[in-house]
């Protein structure tokens, strides 16, 4: 069945420092992998998805993410962390069916330090 | 504007009461979600739709109704609320040709 793992419950970076948050799936054949962010109190908002094709994607706000089908990963980076990047990050995967119904990783707290 | 409006935006409800939420999106969207978020948990499917007038089961149906009136409407029905319904809901849309979810900003309930 299809998951998705975030293993990082939190992550603590410094502002201004670069960004890892890491997402592992799993899925039977080839997947359809989403980065959503939720802001405090708001609903949550794409930041990137990867249809198969080029392995690394871009996303908005300088973010983006690299498929791995050897590692199962979707991992997603971020070169310079900003204040406002604090938020809960979710990775996603798809079924790719024409219903596509997502499956969420828990999801990564993300907290920006001055 | 925002495209999917969900309401209320929280309530109190009393164990064994009624509880609808309601979900009004103007994308022209076919298809339209509710999932639940707890913390730990990230999101999970409950219901789903891809035309007025038919629901589907989603991941954790059980103790939820869905109703789908029209193409802009998508309500939840809790018809006998319990403790463990205690849960930020999240409704979203969806074109017929994408993947790319549009969320509202949640419906945060808490059961007592």
């Amino acid at each position: 069945a299809q998951s998705v793992t975030q293993p990082d419950a939190r992550v603590t970076v410094s502002e201004g420092a670069s960004l890892q948050l890491r997402c592992k799936y799993s899925y039977f054949g080839t997947p359809y992998l989403f980065w959503y962010v939720q802001y405090p109190r708001q609903g949550l908002q794409l930041l990137l998805k990867y249809y198969p094709g080029d392995p690394v994607v871009q996303g908005v706000n300088g973010f983006e993410a690299e498929f791995s089908k050897s590692n199962s990963s979707f991992h997603l980076r971020k070169a310079s962390v900003h204040w406002s990047d604090w938020a809960v990050y979710f990775c996603a995967v798809s079924e790719g069916s024409a219903l596509g119904r997502l499956h969420f990783g828990a999801g990564t707290q993300l907290i920006v330090i001055p | 504007e925002a495209a999917v409006t969900q309401s209320p935006r929280s309530k109190v409800a009393v164990t064994g009461g009624k509880v609808t939420l309601s979900c009004h999106q103007t994308n022209n969207h076919d298809y339209m979600y509710w999932y639940r978020q707890d913390t730990g948990h990230g999101l999970r499917l409950i219901h789903y739709s891809y035309v007025a007038d038919s629901t589907e089961k989603g991941d954790i149906p059980d103790g939820y109704k869905a109703s789908r009136p029209s193409q802009e409407n998508f309500s939840l029905i809790l018809e006998l609320a319990s403790l463990s319904q205690t849960a930020v809901y999240f409704c979203a849309s969806r074109q017929d040709s994408g993947n790319t979810l549009y969320f509202g900003e949640g419906s945060r309930l808490i059961v007592v």
